[in-house]
């Protein structure tokens, strides 16, 4: 079975202060997706990046950037100069590649972020 | 840009009743799944269905539970006889392959409130 951690629960930061959020993931295969997911007060869930388990190669989209380990099995967020419009409730995810199942998601618990003006 | 639409948004309704949440995939999408999401916890996969039938379900999808897709655009969750415990939001979600890849595109959430 897969789990994802997240092991905080609620950051606060200043604007324009950098954040990262941190995942922590488990599973036996070899093959994976890794995902974040931004959760708005309004309640939908956004979609903001897959990366494959073959690619390590760290990702950057505007303030946004990510930082997939494979050998600690993280896959860290960080959200540069923070703005308000980043409060919401983060969500790291996986899913497998290989094998019979549906691909269904399994989500971390979240990371509840705050940016105070 | 195709999406999943959901109806209603929120849903109140007293316990012991009936409930059916409605989702349209996007059209070309071939597996379909419903997550749930209890307020303030996370998001939790209840069941998938392809090819016309349920193809894995966790083991919070239980016989008060049923999906169906009724015609070849809706795809509805029926809660049989709802409990308290089922208040959340429930997100369906469809992905367009039959293979490993594939994103899948989560809908808007429907808010379950039960009384």
């Amino acid at each position: 079975a897969q789990k994802v951690t997240q092991a905080q629960t609620e950051i606060s930061v200043v604007e324009k202060e950098d954040v990262t959020l941190d995942c922590v993931y488990e599973t036996r295969d070899t093959t994976y997706y890794l995902f974040w997911y931004k959760q708005p007060p309004s309640g939908e869930l956004v979609f903001l990046i897959r990366r494959n388990s073959f690619d390590e190669q760290n990702e950057i989209s505007g303030r946004y950037s990510w930082n997939f380990q494979k050998s600690t099995s993280s896959f860290n967020f960080t959200i540069t100069a923070s703005q308000v419009v980043d409060s919401a409730v983060y969500f790291c995810a996986l899913r497998l590649i290989s094998g019979a199942g549906s691909y269904q998601l399994t989500f971390g618990k979240g990371t509840k972020l705050s940016v105070i003006p | 840009e195709p999406e999943v639409t959901q109806t209603p948004s929120h849903q109140v309704t007293q316990m012991g009743q009936e409930v059916i949440l409605r989702c349209v995939p996007i059209s070309n999408h071939l597996y379909f799944y419903w997550y749930r999401q209890i307020l303030g916890q996370k998001v939790e996969f209840l069941v998938s269905f392809y090819n016309n039938e349920i193809s894995e379900k966790s083991e919070i999808f239980d016989d008060q539970f049923s999906v169906e897709r009724p015609d070849g655009s809706n795809f509805t969750l029926k809660i049989r006889s709802t409990k308290l415990e089922d208040s959340a939001m429930y997100f369906c979600a469809s992905r367009a392959t039959s293979g490993s890849g594939g994103e899948q595109y989560f809908g808007p959430g429907t808010r379950l409130t039960v009384t």
